[in-house]
């Protein structure tokens, strides 16, 4: 089955700290992917998204994500982490299946940032 | 307006009665999305759009759970009979058509079931 898999559900870093979320994929042709933030009570916002042009994906707020097809992964990571990056993330993954395309979201991971 | 509208924002409904939720998607999206999200879980997927018909409602849990689309804008996800599992946040989400096309989320309705 294809889906995404998030190591670790919730991470606290230091403000300032580099911040590493985990994401790896289970596809077996090119996926399109997608990080999605979610802050508290409301929806989701894109942070980024794979688009096969570049392996190394440059988001809003200073997140990048890049792709590793050889471990089928698309961590996402900010070099120094602020308060206000305190969210949930989700990595997702876009299927085309049965003729038609859904998004498969990740469990989730609660990024908490430590003064 | 500019994103995906949902209403109401908050519902709160007895067991066994009737509820529907809807969407207003951005303008010219003709594919359109119903996930559901419990407390600690990422989004499941209930149903999608491609203009008026249902293409895929693989997701919907059980035939208590009914959406509709008529002029391939509005949305409305209807739940009849409700139950205290069905608690949970509602999202929509909308995007244009393509291979590489972000979904554009709505705020969601949190319905809780008592």
């Amino acid at each position: 089955a294809q889906s995404v898999t998030q190591l670790g559900s919730h991470v606290s870093v230091s403000e300032g700290a580099l911040v590493l979320l985990r994401c790896n994929y289970s596809s077996s042709v090119p996926p399109y992917l997608f990080w999605y933030v979610q802050y508290p009570n409301q929806g989701l916002q894109l942070l980024l998204k794979y688009t096969s042009a570049a392996t190394l994906v440059k988001g809003i707020n200073g997140f990048e994500a890049e792709f590793k097809k050889s471990e089928t992964s698309f961590h996402l990571t900010k070099p120094s982490a602020h308060m206000s990056d305190a969210a949930e993330y989700f990595c997702a993954v876009r299927l085309l299946t049965s003729g038609t395309y859904k998004y498969i979201f990740g469990t989730g991971t609660r990024l908490k940032v430590l003064a | 307006g500019a994103g995906v509208s949902q209403t109401p924002s908050n519902k709160v409904t007895e067991k066994g009665k009737y509820v529907e939720l809807r969407c207003d998607p951005i303008s010219g999206h003709t594919a359109l999305y119903w996930y559901r999200q419990s407390l600690g879980q990422g989004p499941e997927f209930l149903i999608y759009f491609q203009g008026t018909g249902a293409a895929d409602d693989s997701g919907l849990p059980n035939d208590r759970f009914f959406a509709v689309r008529p002029e391939g804008s509005v949305s409305t996800l209807k739940i009849q009979r409700t139950e205290r599992g069905d608690s949970a946040v509602y999202l929509c989400a909308s995007s244009l058509l393509g291979e590489n096309t972000e979904a554009f989320f709505g705020q969601g309705t949190r319905l809780t079931v008592v």
